[in-house]
């Protein structure tokens, strides 16, 4: 059974880079590895998925080993408004969906 | 174009009632999630479906269920409602299956139980 784990928060502070890792044994060796984004009182939204190496849209990386047992994203330059919550989903090998438990993302000043 | 739309945006019930939640998806989208989310915790996986039929449930009792329409559109049911179940309920939906189809989310009904 496939399982995940996060930090549960983390704090930072505005124009660093902050990495956020998942780890994720189990999971389906030939489905996607996807991060969403929250903010209080909305449904999550999308911000990247990847299956293997590295992937770069225009806001996050996403960092992915070749054992596939953990992916990492990256926010570069984090600003105020990158305060959230941020989640992990995996697939496991019965194409069940698996999400991380979250982890929140505090931006100081 | 027209996102994920739920009804209704709250909803007070008391313990031992029925509450039933609506849930319209993006058009072209089979596929449906619903998600329940206490205050403060994470998202819980409740139900799935895809094309009509119910493909997965999450760890929740009988009492949790719902339907998908020949419209792609779905209800969730709670049945004998309890404290615990005060949440708020969320609903996407996806072009397809599996982790590689964006999941688009609605607003939510927050549903309070006294």
């Amino acid at each position: 059974l496939a399982k995940t784990t996060q930090p549960i928060s983390m704090d930072s502070y505005e124009g660093q880079e902050v990495n956020i890792t998942c780890s994720h044994n189990n999971i389906a060796t030939n489905d996607y590895i996807t991060w969403y984004q929250q903010f209080p009182s909305q449904g999550p939204r999308f911000i990247i998925q990847g299956y293997k190496t590295k992937v770069t849209n225009e806001v996050a990386s996403l960092f992915i080993p070749a054992d596939r047992k953990s992916s990492t994203l990256s926010l570069p330059r984090v600003s105020l408004s990158d305060t959230a919550v941020y989640y992990c989903l995996v697939g496991d090998s019965n194409y069940q969906l698996i999400w991380g438990a979250g982890t929140k993302l505090i931006i100081k000043p | 174009e027209a996102g994920v739309t739920q009804s209704p945006t709250h909803l007070i019930k008391t313990r031992g009632q029925q509450a039933t939640l609506r849930c319209s998806p993006i058009s072209g989208h089979t596929s449906v999630y619903w998600y329940q989310q206490a205050l403060g915790l994470g998202l819980q996986f409740l139900l799935w479906y895809d094309e009509g039929e119910e493909r997965n449930r999450g760890n929740f009792p009988p009492r949790f269920s719902g339907r998908q329409f020949p419209n792609y559109s779905s209800e969730l049911n709670v049945n004998a409602l309890e404290l615990e179940d005060s949440a708020l309920y969320l609903c996407a939906s996806s072009l397809g299956a599996g982790v590689g189809n964006e999941q688009f989310f609605g607003p939510g009904t927050r549903l309070t139980v006294l």
